[in-house]
């Protein structure tokens, strides 16, 4: 079983949509990392936290640390939104990322 | 404004060469790290560094090793390339034991053949 799992594997929306994209981990954790990643493959850090929800613009993340589960929202979804976004928490021996696989966002127009 | 900079977007080798990637950030950011990037197995760490000259191995640091001389500079090494190394390959720096300001370079798509 993997460490860090993503829900869903898949999403697509229409523009406008609000989007949620799940993240549940088995570790003990620091902190946990969203990330986002275009077509081409630069990463780019989203939000990194460690308790309750933080908030830029149209994006929103949650995480729940007795429930180890945390979530991203996506507010009056985008075209330009669509990417992988990816799910990571420190933790482990070393205290170095551990990834989920990513969860693929397609918003059609 | 601040950067992880990879020497090469793409990348083309041959079967048994030595390949180096390089990474540099400007950020006098301590921590380094090489991820290679597969289709179904997502990020996957290959070596890290916390400090100038010191290394250790992440969780596939077979067939690769590293070098740190600088703070500012982490190269991965490929002693002799195969096929199975063809991935994308991603660079992140960090600062501290609470690795503040967490950030990738663009990768570099390196092919084998």
């Amino acid at each position: 079983k993997n460490e860090v799992e993503q829900s869903p594997q898949n999403l697509t929306a229409q523009e406008g949509e609000f989007i949620t994209i799940n993240c549940s981990y088995s570790v003990g954790i620091s902190a946990l990392h969203w990330l986002q990643q275009h077509p081409g493959g630069g990463i780019v850090s989203l939000f990194m936290l460690s308790s309750g929800k933080k908030k830029h613009g149209r994006l929103i993340a949650t995480i729940n640390i007795q429930e180890k589960h945390s979530s991203l929202h996506i507010t009056a979804s985008h075209p330009r939104d669509s990417a992988v976004y990816i799910c990571a928490v420190f933790g482990g021996s070393q205290g170095n990322l551990i990834f989920g696989k990513g969860t693929k966002l397609s918003v059609k127009p | 404004d601040v950067k992880v900079t990879q020497s090469s977007r793409y990348l083309v080798k041959r079967t048994g060469e030595k390949v180096f990637l390089e990474c540099v950030q400007d950020m006098d950011h301590e921590n380094m790290f090489w991820y290679r990037q597969d289709p179904g197995l997502g990020l996957r760490l290959i070596y890290f560094s916390y400090d100038v000259k010191m290394k250790e191995k992440g969780d596939i640091p077979e067939g690769y090793s590293v070098s740190r001389e600088k703070k500012e500079r982490f190269s991965l090494i490929l002693e002799s390339a195969s096929t199975n190394q063809t991935s994308m390959y991603l660079c992140a720096s960090s600062s501290g034991r609470n690795h503040k300001g967490y950030t990738f370079g663009s990768g570099t798509r390196l092919t084998v053949v």
